[in-house]
């Protein structure tokens, strides 16, 4: 059973807009999220992290957002780029000694020129 | 500084052969990773280390066998393979600080086809 969903599979924006992805988990002991970025024939690579004591964290066009309650987070991408075109995943981890991380499946996105 | 680099990039076996993939990093980590790729299903943990000499189970752990004899590397073992292991294999790594939040960081990947 996935504890960590994102149920987008894919996403198509176009260039300049905003990017909006979603993830939801069940786990209540997640209290550490990722997202990671991948391109084809590459392996993921690290975007962005929150901790569960915030609820927004920002870098650059990047912002992810975290409701604990709701149990969701979502990554705002703006304003999308070309470049970004690629998939998603958003990871869990719960808590500072829990050496594993839970995946959503991913959701690809398509920035269009 | 080469980052995760996995051995080989791709590789096709028959039903019941064996092979081994291999992980090494050169960042003095800590903590090593194995996961598959499949469509739909994300990145599943097969097993992991948090040190040197140790191992232990992740979430698809049946078909597969680790070593972590040195510290920079990493070995994934398919004993008999079957046509479900079809899929493409990373390999992460973690700095393993105590109390902290860590990243992983990711190999390129391993693409295996079982016939």
């Amino acid at each position: 059973d996935q504890q960590v969903k994102q149920n987008s599979p894919s996403l198509s924006v176009q260039e300049g807009r905003i990017s909006i992805l979603n993830c939801d988990y069940t786990n209540s002991m997640f209290d550490y999220f990722l997202w990671y970025k991948k391109y084809p024939a590459e392996g993921p690579t690290f975007l962005i992290s929150i901790s569960s004591i915030k609820d927004k964290n920002e870098d650059g066009r990047f912002t992810v957002f975290l409701n604990k309650s709701a149990k969701h987070l979502s990554l705002h991408i703006v304003p999308s780029q070309p470049g970004d075109s690629a998939v998603y995943f958003c990871a869990a981890s719960a808590g500072s000694n829990d050496y594993k991380l839970s995946f959503g499946a991913g959701t690809t996105v398509t920035v269009r020129a | 500084n080469a980052g995760v680099t996995q051995t080989p990039k791709f590789r096709v076996l028959k039903t019941g052969q064996s092979m081994t993939l291999l992980c090494a990093q050169d960042m003095n980590h800590e903590y090593m990773y194995w996961y598959r790729q499949d469509p739909g299903m994300g990145l599943r943990l097969i097993h992991y280390s948090v040190g040197e000499g140790t191992t232990a189970k992740g979430e698809v752990p049946d078909g597969y066998n680790v070593s972590r004899l040195k510290k920079q590397n990493f070995l994934l073992g398919l004993e008999s393979a079957a046509p479900s292991q079809t899929s493409v294999y990373f390999c992460a790594s973690a700095a393993g600080l105590a109390g902290a939040f860590d990243t992983q960081y990711f190999g390129p990947g391993t693409r295996l086809t079982v016939l």
